[in-house]
């Protein structure tokens, strides 16, 4: 079983378009992450959610629109696609407090044409 | 913003001798992180330190953590082949009483060749 599954794996998408990327952790976790990883390999979270609750919004823009459903999942929608978008999205989960650990789902590479 | 930042940028040895990663970062930490990832996939944690701790270590894994110096090191001993991989710090940080985030550096790249 997997931990922490995102879907789709590859998403390929012409500029202007909205897409969506969907985590689902079945690990009981109360904290969820999106980070975005660019072509460097530079990591950097974009959202944490706690509880459905949004904890950390960092400066992404307004195109990136999380949604939390329940505890489990936290979806990304991105509107009006831009190529700078273009890189790997992760998603990840921890329980709640201050020394934890994150558990990475397998990402999602986003090509934006 | 940036935390973590790894020396060296990549790393390339052979199988059986040991690596040596570095991490700085910039402020006060509740906690540093290393992360494993392999092409393509997403990352694996290895080893937390809390900001209390000196030392530690996980099957042949060594982390020593310098809060003085803001500096951390992972040491992988008799390396193998599949330990080729991207290496992380993280800094965990207390956000808002009780949440943390990672903020991650920008890796080193080990490659262990056969």
């Amino acid at each position: 079983d997997t931990a922490v599954s995102q879907t789709p794996k590859y998403l390929v998408t012409q500029m202007g378009n909205d897409k969506s990327i969907k985590c689902e952790q079945n690990l009981g976790h109360d904290t969820m992450y999106w980070y975005k990883q660019d072509s460097k390999k530079f990591l950097k979270i974009m959202f944490s959610y706690n509880n459905k609750e949004l904890i950390i919004n960092e400066t992404v823009p307004n195109r990136f629109s999380p949604k939390s459903p329940d505890k489990a999942h936290l979806n990304l929608h991105i509107n009006s696609l831009e190529l700078g978008d273009s890189a790997v999205y992760f998603c990840a989960s921890s329980t709640i407090g201050v020394n934890t650990e994150a558990f990475f789902g397998q990402g999602t590479r986003l090509t934006v044409v | 913003s940036q935390q973590g930042e790894e020396d060296p940028q990549a790393l390339s040895i052979q199988e059986g001798e040991n690596a040596t990663m570095n991490c700085s970062y910039k402020t006060s930490i509740n906690n540093l992180q290393w992360y494993r990832q392999n092409s393509g996939r997403g990352l694996v944690h290895l080893i937390l330190i809390r900001s209390n701790e000196r030392e530690k270590h996980s099957g042949r894994l060594r982390v020593t953590l310098d809060t003085s110096k803001k500096s951390s090191s992972l040491l992988i001993t008799a390396s193998r082949a599949a330990d080729t991989a991207s290496y992380f710090c993280a800094t965990g940080s207390d956000m808002n009483s009780g949440y943390s985030t990672l903020t991650f550096g920008k890796g080193t790249m080990l490659l262990v060749s056969p």
